[in-house]
């Protein structure tokens, strides 16, 4: 069955520090891998797409990697402010069609920063 | 350019009714899919439109309907609305539809429906 698995589910992190955030899916074919930011009470904003021959892309303070051979990708934040609590959505495509739809979404990781 | 548009941005409903949710898509963009949003869920997709053709749909029973007009814009209609069915729907709209394409989706910020 094709998955987006995200982890943690949820971060605290203080103001100014990096952090992390992982995802794992089990989707073939693959098209492309997204990132999205998802405000409290908005619509999720993409912040990168990288194809299976891209390791990385950065969106300003915002560093996506992705190992298409072990099929794990991350995202790295750097210097954090508050403006980056949100929740942050992996979303992988390609083809499939049908009852799932071409994107498979995880369940996204809940980032708080603190000041 | 102007963004996705999503009316209404809030609705109240009891159970039993039923709900048409609007969605204006970026122009030029001819692709428009539909979200149910929950808590601990997340994303669940419920179809996608192109040029006026449903191309997919998702798991949702036969009272979750939609449509799109010649001018990308696109409706969802929900029937016999039941308590469950509270949820962020979220439309979001492409240039050239989801499957293996690059292009980004936009999002809007959503109706959120409350059942009563």
């Amino acid at each position: 069955k094709n998955q987006v698995e995200q982890s943690p589910q949820s971060l605290i992190i203080l103001e100014g520090k990096n952090c992390t955030l992982q995802c794992n899916y089990t989707v073939s074919p693959f098209s492309n891998l997204r990132w999205y930011k998802q405000d409290t009470g908005r619509g999720p904003v993409s912040l990168t797409i990288m194809t299976f021959s891209e390791n990385t892309k950065s969106n300003g303070r915002y560093t996506a990697t992705l190992d298409a051979d072990t099929k794990q990708s991350s995202l790295h934040i750097t210097a954090s402010q508050l403006s980056d609590s949100a929740s942050y959505i992996c979303v992988v495509s390609g083809s499939y069609g049908g009852s799932q739809g071409n994107l498979i979404f995880g369940k996204g990781t809940k980032l708080s920063v603190k000041p | 350019k102007a963004g996705v548009t999503q009316t209404p941005r809030y609705l109240i409903k009891t159970r039993g009714q039923q709900v048409t949710l609007s969605c204006s898509p970026i122009s030029g963009h001819r692709s428009v899919s539909w979200y149910q949003q929950t808590p601990g869920q997340g994303l669940q997709f419920l179809f996608e439109y192109f040029s006026e053709t449903q191309r997919n749909k998702g798991n949702f029973p036969g009272r979750f309907s939609g449509r799109q007009f010649s001018n990308s814009r696109s409706e969802m209609n929900v029937s016999t609305l039941e308590l469950g069915d509270s949820a962020l729907y979220l439309c979001a709209s492409s240039l050239t539809g989801t499957g293996n394409s690059n292009q980004p989706q936009h999002f809007g910020d959503g109706t959120r429906l409350s059942i009563l």
